[in-house]
């Protein structure tokens, strides 16, 4: 059971726009710590893909961003491509301690 | 260019322990505000941290995991190694080290990985 829950799987066909959502509570994101994010491609490594809740890392498309507000963050790809199906992961604080979500797995129809 | 690659068995014994390195190039560990984690990753699951060494040698773990595990660098050659004791089936996953720095608190960049299989 992770600390941030996210949904297991989200899909969307290409072109389309979709969001996955990362939520937390009052010891973590609600805290006040960033949410970080990662796509792992299959049979990969972790990659970053958003830090500090909002901010690309260079050459990571601006297709992607990130937000935060409360106890929850959300993932948000537009122009979906068939390139973007990975597992999504993010990633925070509790109380000092490094905690991530379950990860979710993005299908492009 | 930071690049990171974590080695160490492939299989390891239940109750035995084991020893991974992570060596890394394009930053030292001398540097201020640099750090290195460990997070690993069972087959078809989340990824979990288990810990961190900064430059000034401080050291996080899991709350979970922390009596089982030690974290160590060797500042000259550029490596960070992880012992974990104890070693059990649930424990087989990918291991990965990552730098992350004090301030930013994200993971870049990442190791390949390195798959551990417990099994007698």
């Amino acid at each position: 059971q992770s600390v941030l829950t996210q949904p297991p799987s989200v899909s969307g066909a290409p072109g389309q726009r979709v969001t996955i959502s990362c939520t937390g509570s009052s010891s973590n994101i609600g805290a006040g710590y960033d949410v970080h994010w990662y796509q792992q491609l299959p049979g990969t490594a972790p990659k970053l893909l958003i830090y500090g809740n909002n901010n690309r890392p260079s050459g990571v498309p601006d297709r992607f961003s990130g937000s935060k507000s409360g106890t929850s963050a959300s993932l948000a790809i537009t122009g979906l491509q068939a390139e973007d199906e990975a597992d999504y992961y993010c990633q925070s604080y509790d109380s000092s301690h490094v905690v991530f979500g379950g990860g979710t797995k993005l299908t492009v129809l | 260019q930071v690049t990171l690659r974590e080695s160490g068995p492939a299989l390891v014994k239940p109750t035995q322990t084991l020893t991974l390195t992570c060596t890394f190039s394009g930053f030292s560990l001398s540097t201020s505000g640099m750090c290195v984690s460990w997070i690993r990753q069972p087959p078809g699951k989340a990824l979990e941290w288990l810990a961190r060494i900064d430059w000034d040698d401080d050291k996080y773990y899991s709350a979970s995991l922390k009596t089982r595990l030690t974290i160590s660098k060797d500042t000259s050659k550029n490596q960070v190694v992880l012992t974990m004791t104890h070693m059990d089936p649930v424990d087989t996953a990918t291991y990965y080290c990552a730098r992350i720095s004090a301030t930013g608190g994200w993971f870049d960049p990442w190791g390949q990985g390195t798959l551990v299989t417990v099994s007698s």
